[in-house]
């Protein structure tokens, strides 16, 4: 069974730039997080989707990030414009509803300088 | 809102030591997943454990959750060089929205 697939595996952008992610779920899990994971520290979510409707984005700072999830399956998440702060990992994961994530991707490294 | 405190936040041991990571919650777990992570990349799942006084093997790996599922323990048996990485573990919401909250991890630098 597949895993949970993201691109790029890595992005360096300069700040102001901006720069979006992708994620195709496990085949069948409806529900799909983002996660920003800011090196030593531990993730932490920024949005849940349940199929292509939103379930929590209360973390997401919607200023300058977007997520969507058109039509239920692959996902992509955008940063513009782009922070130094916004450096970090992001992973993506999936489950069956009313399930925790226990899938993650292997997550893109993104660099702003 | 759950918070999960791991210690230490960073271990060195020489090959074929043990070592233990712990992990405290500051509120009851429903569901408690253990996960490795090499710098920079995703998060590999290890374990879940759910009931109290729970353990869970594989390899050279042991997860237990305590009676009153505040906290939890990953013990590593004979230490190898691939065991090296960062260790996080996480704390199922038992929420309608099931998310997980993380610790901060810690990280496992084994000596040759």
């Amino acid at each position: 069974e597949a895993g949970v697939a993201q691109s790029p595996r890595y992005k360096i952008i300069e700040k102001r730039q901006s720069v979006a992610f992708w994620c195709n779920p496990i085949s069948g899990h409806a529900t799909l997080y983002w996660y920003q994971q800011i090196l030593g520290q531990g993730p932490k979510l920024l949005i849940q989707f349940q199929n292509n409707g939103v379930v929590d984005d209360s973390q997401l700072p919607k200023d300058r990030f977007s997520a969507e999830r058109l039509k239920g399956v692959d996902s992509t998440l955008k940063i513009q414009p782009a922070k130094l702060e916004d450096s970090a990992v992001y992973l993506c994961a999936s489950s069956f509803p009313g399930k925790a994530p226990a899938f993650f991707g292997q997550g893109t490294r993104l660099t702003v300088v | 809102s759950q918070e999960l405190e791991q210690s230490p936040q960073s271990l060195i041991v020489q090959e074929g030591k043990n070592l233990t990571i712990n992990c405290t919650s500051s509120k009851t777990l429903y569901g408690l997943y253990w996960y490795k992570q090499k710098y920079g990349e995703g998060l590999i799942f290890l374990m879940m454990l759910q009931k109290g006084g729970e353990e869970k093997s594989h390899e050279k790996i042991t997860a237990k959750l305590d009676e009153k599922k505040q906290q939890s323990s990953l013990h590593i048996t004979a230490s190898q060089p691939s065991h090296a990485g960062i260790y996080l573990c996480g704390a199922d919401n038992s929420g309608s929205a099931r998310q997980l909250t993380f610790g901060s991890g810690t990280q496992l630098t084994v000596l040759p």
